[in-house]
């Protein structure tokens, strides 16, 4: 099956810990995201990667890092600085192509809660 | 500003009905515009994408419209079913591969 896996799909968290959400990707995808929801709003960019070993800071990077050392790998690591942390991630990968439908895929999501 | 707009907030309908959810857009300069729909605690999975010349595509139940001129896309979705209860998400992305994403519309479908 192609697709988006992310795991864990729950995940607890002490504050003060870092902890580190798993995303891969077999859809030879050049492009990859995470992205934070929180109720009521509209997902938010965290982090983006055009293409391996670059990747650039979204619209709430703060407290958050990530690597792309694989095509196929996306990890976001929620650091400690991060204030408020419990929420919903998601991860997505998209293929420019030339075609126009440039669309996103997205995985199943982890949801973090800070005990 | 590049924003998208979504209307309703939440929307309450019986199983059989039909309903329209509206997204409004100023994204510029505009590539494509995709609605996702997204159950409770899962990823989003796309129902339509269209890109500027075109103004109508259908997925099953689910037909999206696009104005491009106006900058204004619908969702409508005939005969609802329990299972559409879900939040639908309107996602426009500008020519720079950058996506904007509608805060979405909860729609919940009772019997």
């Amino acid at each position: 099956d192609g697709g988006i896996t992310q795991s864990p799909k729950y995940l607890f968290r002490k504050e003060g810990q870092n902890v580190t959400l798993s995303c891969e990707q077999n859809l030879n995808h050049d492009a990859m995201y995470w992205y934070r929801q929180d109720p009521g709003q509209g997902l938010r960019l965290i982090y983006y990667s055009q293409i391996v070993n670059d990747f650039q800071k979204g619209d709430i990077a703060e407290g958050y890092s990530v690597s792309r050392e694989k095509k196929e790998s996306f990890p976001l690591t929620v650091t400690s600085a991060q204030k408020n942390p419990t929420a919903f991630y998601l991860c997505a990968s998209s293929d420019p192509g030339t075609s126009g439908y440039n669309e996103q895929f997205f995985g199943p999501g982890t949801r973090l809660t800070v005990l | 500003k590049n924003q998208v707009e979504q209307s309703p907030q939440s929307l309450i309908i019986l199983e059989g009905k039909n309903c329209t959810l509206q997204c409004n857009y100023t994204v510029s300069p505009f590539s494509n515009l995709r609605w996702y729909k997204q159950d409770t605690g899962r990823g989003p999975v796309s129902l339509t994408i269209m890109t500027f010349s075109e103004n109508t595509k259908s997925n099953g139940r689910y037909t999206a419209t696009l104005d491009a001129d106006t900058k204004q896309s619908s969702l409508h979705i005939t005969a609802s079913q329990l299972s559409d209860s879900a939040s639908y998400i309107c996602v426009v992305r500008e020519t720079g591969n950058q996506f904007y994403f509608g805060t979405g519309t909860s729609l919940t479908v009772i019997p």
